[in-house]
């Protein structure tokens, strides 16, 4: 049974750089099929998605982030990255990653929450 | 990239019927069949409900269905029950640039 697991800072300071993990198991990341992303919420707020890779590396980003969005891939780790750089208050948020699959996030990680001090 | 509209709320009485819109623009949801519905109960990861308009993954009651006309999406959910209370999410494609655009959400309470 696939399974996503994000790890990385709870706490990040503001200006600096948040980067985050997702591990994939259960499967393989390099399989064709699928996109793997990001995807944050603040608290008490709604979903944004951040961005999507494919196994290749072509990626996908969100136009309001993509100046401060990097997303990468490691297929030897079978794992898959976030760095968002020059964070603020604002990018304070729960920080999912997930597996897509045509057009909808089919799996999820149980998300990690991430706090921007200041 | 501006979300796809929804109503903050949504309600009804167990065994009653709640449906919930989601208005995009001819980029997004106008313009595919690509449109997906997410169950978030909270502290817990978004569920897929509905994907590509109507259909459903295995597992998921048929009670939840999927539908869209011109730039609006809908999802009803039939034969409401205490475990549907929950935010609900669309999504949609939005083309090679924009790539994925999430609804505002909806809360649906059970009466």
């Amino acid at each position: 049974q696939l399974q996503l697991q994000e790890s990385g800072p709870g706490l990040v300071k503001s200006s600096e750089t948040l980067s985050l993990i997702c591990t994939v198991s259960g499967g393989s990341i390099s399989s064709s099929s699928y996109y793997w992303g990001w995807i944050r919420q603040p608290p008490g707020k709604g979903l944004e998605w951040l961005g999507s890779i494919y196994y290749s590396g072509s990626t996908y980003y969100n136009p309001s982030l993509k100046s401060r969005v990097t997303i990468s891939v490691d297929t030897s780790k079978n794992h898959f990255s976030l760095k968002l750089t020059s964070v603020t208050a604002a990018d304070t948020a729960v920080y999912y990653c997930a597996r897509r699959y045509i057009s909808s996030w089919w799996v999820w990680g149980q998300g990690t929450l991430v706090t921007v001090s200041s | 990239q501006s979300a796809l509209t929804q109503p903050p709320s949504a309600s009804g009485s167990p065994g009653q019927s709640v449906t919930i819109s989601c208005t995009g623009t001819s980029s997004d949801v106008g313009s595919y069949k690509y449109v997906s519905w997410y169950q978030q109960h909270p502290g817990k990861a978004p569920k897929l409900m509905i994907y590509d308009v109507s259909e459903r993954p295995s597992g998921v009651p048929d009670r939840f269905s999927g539908s869209k006309s011109g730039n609006t999406a809908s999802l009803t959910v039939s034969g409401l029950q205490a475990e549907d209370e929950a935010d609900y999410y669309c999504s949609s494609y939005a083309g090679s640039n924009n790539f994925d655009v999430f609804g505002t959400g909806t809360k649906v309470t059970v009466l």
